[in-house]
This record gives structure tokens, C-alpha cells and sequence, in this order.
């Protein structure tokens, strides 16, 4: 089975502060996506990347930023933390683009 | 845990029913599709997915149907169980824009024992 772990089930951060984020994938795969989960607003994507040290903005990447260094890692980092970066973080990873994503059990942040 | 999402469409099934959860896709372009079942607390988990050559495949107790010509999408799971119980999501993949996942809003399912 595909295991996604991130480091962190939750996590309380001060604003101003830089805060790391990581994610580690076990099964080889090409590519590695950040998303954040908010109630009503659903699932939507931060950045992601298709290689080692590839990497691609998504729909809401003001804030943040990320690093991919080896394959099977893949770091979310928020620069200067601010209250509205409280959410759920998921990461995911796929083979490829048409096969499916598989996540982690997610970080639940609060910044204070 | 938190709920994944405020005033989400909830599906209440008696336990041994079957449900049928539903969603609508907007992008003609959208070749794959996937099925997610979240828990509370935890991360989408991959149910079943279908390319847009088919418009039926089955799992073990989940169908998904696809019909391209209304841009509708189905989870069908036989004889739902409490374990069931959980939020649903939809996500499609473009054929032009093949990493990028766009999901559904979700639907609760509410197992009745």
C-alpha cells in the first residue's frame, strides 16, 4: 500500500514565525502535491511538483512556499505565519498525472 | 475531529441499504475521475476511479458510473455499513491539465444502524 506520513498530526505555531511543513512518500512517485482543507471551502492546492526540485504554484501559493530536494520528500514552508494559514494541511503523491493521488493523514495547524 | 465541511449535503442510509452518492462535473475536458472517502481526523482515502472511455467499473461493494453526455458522476456503494459513514468527495483530472485535481464539495453518508 502507498503510505504518505507527515511529520506532524497537529502542530501550534506564533505568527511571524517559520514554520515547516514535511511529507515523505514511500512508493517512488513522480510527483508530490500541497493542499489545505477549510470548512466550506474544501480541498485546494498550494504547489506542487512533478520532479525533484521541480516545482509548480497552484491556486493559493501567496504565503507559502516549498521544497523538493530528494524524490520522496516534499517540504511546505510558510514564510512569516499569520492566522489565516490555520487549516488542515494535506500532502499527496501519484505515479503519474492520470493516476490517483494518495494522502496523508494530514497537520492540522494553528498559528496563534 | 473537526468536520471536513459546514452544511455539507448529507445522505442518511439504514445499515444493509445501498446509497448512491451523486456529483456534477462542469469541465468537458475532464478525463479521469476519482472517488475519496474521508474519515474524521484523517486524510482522502482512494476509493475507485474511471477514465472517460468507460462509463461503468466496479470494486468490491462500489460502482462508479460516468456519464459523460449529462457531465454526471455516481458512487454506488451495496449494503452500506457504519464503517461507510464518512464524507464523499468527487475529483476530475483535465486531459490538459493532467496534474491538477479539482474536487467536489462533498457529500456526507450517514450510516442508521
Amino acid at each position: 500500500d502507498v503510505k504518505v506520513t507527515q511529520s506532524s498530526r497537529y502542530l501550534v505555531k506564533r505568527t511571524g514565525e517559520k514554520v515547516f511543513l514535511e511529507c515523505v512518500q514511500d512508493m517512488d512517485h513522480e510527483n508530490m502535491f500541497w493542499y489545505r482543507q477549510d470548512p466550506g471551502l474544501g480541498l485546494r492546492l498550494i504547489y506542487f511538483s512533478y520532479d525533484v526540485k521541480m516545482k509548480e504554484k497552484g491556486d493559493i501559493p501567496e504565503g507559502y512556499s516549498v521544497s523538493r530536494e530528494k524524490k520522496e520528500r516534499f517540504s511546505l514552508i510558510l514564510e512569516s505565519a499569520s492566522t489565516n494559514q490555520t487549516s488542515m494541511y494535506l500532502c499527496a503523491s501519484s505515479f503519474s498525472g492520470n493516476q490517483p493521488q494518495h494522502f496523508g493523514d494530514g497537520t492540522r495547524l494553528s498559528i496563534l | 475531529g473537526e468536520s471536513v465541511g459546514l452544511h455539507l449535503p448529507t445522505l442518511s442510509v439504514q445499515e444493509g441499504d445501498n446509497s448512491i452518492i451523486n456529483c456534477a462535473y462542469s469541465n468537458s475536458a475532464s478525463d479521469y475521475f476519482i472517488w475519496y472517502k474521508q474519515e474524521s481526523g484523517k486524510g482522502p482515502q482512494f476509493i475507485i476511479d474511471i477514465r472517460s472511455n468507460m462509463d461503468k467499473r466496479q470494486g468490491q461493494r462500489v460502482t462508479v458510473l460516468l456519464n459523460k453526455t449529462v457531465k454526471h458522476l455516481s458512487l454506488q456503494i451495496a449494503a452500506t455499513q457504519p464503517g461507510d459513514s464518512a464524507v464523499y468527495f468527487c475529483a476530475e483530472i483535465a486531459r490538459d491539465s493532467s496534474y491538477k485535481l479539482i474536487f467536489g464539495s462533498g457529500t456526507r453518508l450517514l450510516v442508521r444502524p
